[in-house]
């Protein structure tokens, strides 16, 4: 069972279109981080966040850290070819300093 | 200012041989985190360390793993008499630190095939 459940686990879309990606928990995190993956490669970090309600704006990558600390979003506006890859999060609960745990993971696909 | 390093990229390995993994963190880092990513399933914590430290080791396999991160030189993940479920991606990761926010980055893996 994943401590952090991601949805949808694919999504395959055009490009030009939009998408989110939800990273969801029952637990609160003090921080979280959102990274993308490709084949073959280990995971690059995109953002963290850390207060609750926070939203951060990366080109045309949006991310958004739940009032509670429990969930968070991941929002690309326009989406492009090269965003294609693996989407994790990965939280770090206040029990466990530097334990990351990752959610599954998202595979996003888009098509020219 | 390079990244993490990870050597070697691909091992392979009969059931019974040792593995050996190596870690160089980022300048200026001296925490450092392995990372398991078995086929079709996530990246699962395994452990973290300091220098000479072993912080927190609970994701790790009671028997035949071991990680080290020595005054000198690379962070090691020992994986003695590997058996076919060892076959997965090990990341490494290091932080400069761990309070709330800190980030960390990863290297390339090494990928493990035991035969």
């Amino acid at each position: 069972t994943q401590l952090l459940e991601q949805s949808p686990q694919f999504l395959s879309i055009q490009e030009g279109e939009n998408l989110t990606v939800y990273c969801n928990s029952s637990s609160v995190f003090s921080s979280l981080q959102w990274y993308r993956q490709e084949p073959g490669e280990g995971p690059v970090l995109l953002v963290t966040v850390v207060t609750g309600g926070e939203v951060k704006k990366l080109k045309r990558l949006t991310f958004q850290f739940g009032d509670a600390r429990k969930d968070s979003s991941l929002h690309i506006t326009a989406a492009q070819p090269g965003d294609t890859g693996l989407y994790l999060c990965a939280g770090v609960s206040f029990a466990s300093w530097g334990k990351l745990q990752f959610g599954a993971g998202t595979q996003v696909v888009v098509t020219p | 200012n390079a990244g993490v390093m990870q050597n070697p990229r691909h091992l392979v390995r009969r059931r019974g041989q040792e593995a050996r993994l190596r870690c160089s963190p980022m300048k200026g880092h001296s925490h450092v985190y392995w990372y398991r990513q078995l086929p079709e399933e996530g990246l699962k914590f395994m452990v973290y360390l300091q220098k000479e430290n072993i912080i927190d080791e609970s994701g790790m396999p009671k028997e035949r793993f071991s990680a080290e991160f020595p005054k000198e030189g690379p962070s090691i993940l020992r994986i003695q008499q590997v058996v076919r479920g060892d076959s997965a991606a090990y990341f490494c990761a290091s932080s400069p630190g761990t309070v709330p926010g800190v980030e960390q980055f990863f290297g390339p893996g090494t990928r493990l095939t035991v035969l």
